[in-house]
């Protein structure tokens, strides 16, 4: 059984401040890791698709990178605001089934 | 707004009632699936739909009951629930099977 493991499960930072969580999954197989965004009482939204081992994408504040031999990627976010706070999801899909196993999300709380 | 719409956003039903939810898409695209969000529990699949046949079943009960009329809709049937199934329920659409996720705002159920 396939596990992607998220850390922390979750965290507080001030506003202004910058942060970063991690996902960790099984490098055997890879196709690609997905992160979303998830605000409460909203859909998940895709932030990154990445699938080239030592890939790095950024949109904004956010940036993330991945490697794959070792199997973990990491979320940064830049001078964190209020509007960050949601649930950062990590998803792997490896070749052959191109299923999606999520892990259990980082919620970050930004406080003003 | 992500062109998936799942209705209703909050359903309350007894152990015997028969209910539906339902999820529509507007984003032109071939596979639809359901996910099941347990507290702190990883998001878990539950059906997939590709081009209206169902591919992927992931070992539910019988009383979850998918039907997908044709690519745009996709309804769980709920029949003899049990209080451990209230949980939010996400459909999602790709563009093709391995594609990327867009999911809808979920519909929480509570089943009492």
């Amino acid at each position: 059984i396939l596990n992607v493991e998220q850390s922390p499960q979750s965290l507080h930072v001030q506003e202004g401040d910058s942060t970063n969580f991690t996902c960790s999954f099984p490098s055997s197989n890879f196709y690609a890791l997905h992160w979303y965004r998830w605000e409460t009482a909203k859909s998940p939204e895709a932030l990154f698709v990445m699938t080239l081992n030592g890939d790095e994408k950024k949109k904004g504040r956010i940036s993330a990178t991945l490697n794959t031999k070792e199997g973990y990627s990491y979320l940064y976010i830049k001078g964190s605001q209020p509007e960050d706070s949601a649930t950062y999801l990590c998803a792997l899909t490896t070749s052959g089934t191109y299923k999606y196993i999520f892990g259990t999300g980082t919620r970050l709380k930004v406080l003003a | 707004e992500t062109g998936v719409t799942q209705t209703p956003r909050h359903l309350v039903m007894g152990m015997t009632n028969k209910k539906s939810l339902k999820c529509e898409q507007h984003l032109g695209h071939n596979a639809m699936y359901w996910y099941k969000q347990s507290a702190k529990k990883p998001l878990e699949l539950m059906f997939v739909y590709n081009f209206k046949e169902q591919t992927e079943n992931n070992s539910v009960p019988s009383r979850f009951s998918p039907e997908c009329p044709n690519s745009s809709h996709l309804f769980l049937h709920l029949h003899t629930l049990q209080p451990e199934d209230s949980a939010l329920y996400l459909c999602a659409s790709s563009q093709v099977a391995t594609g990327e996720l867009f999911f809808g705002e979920g519909s929480r159920l509570t089943v009492l």
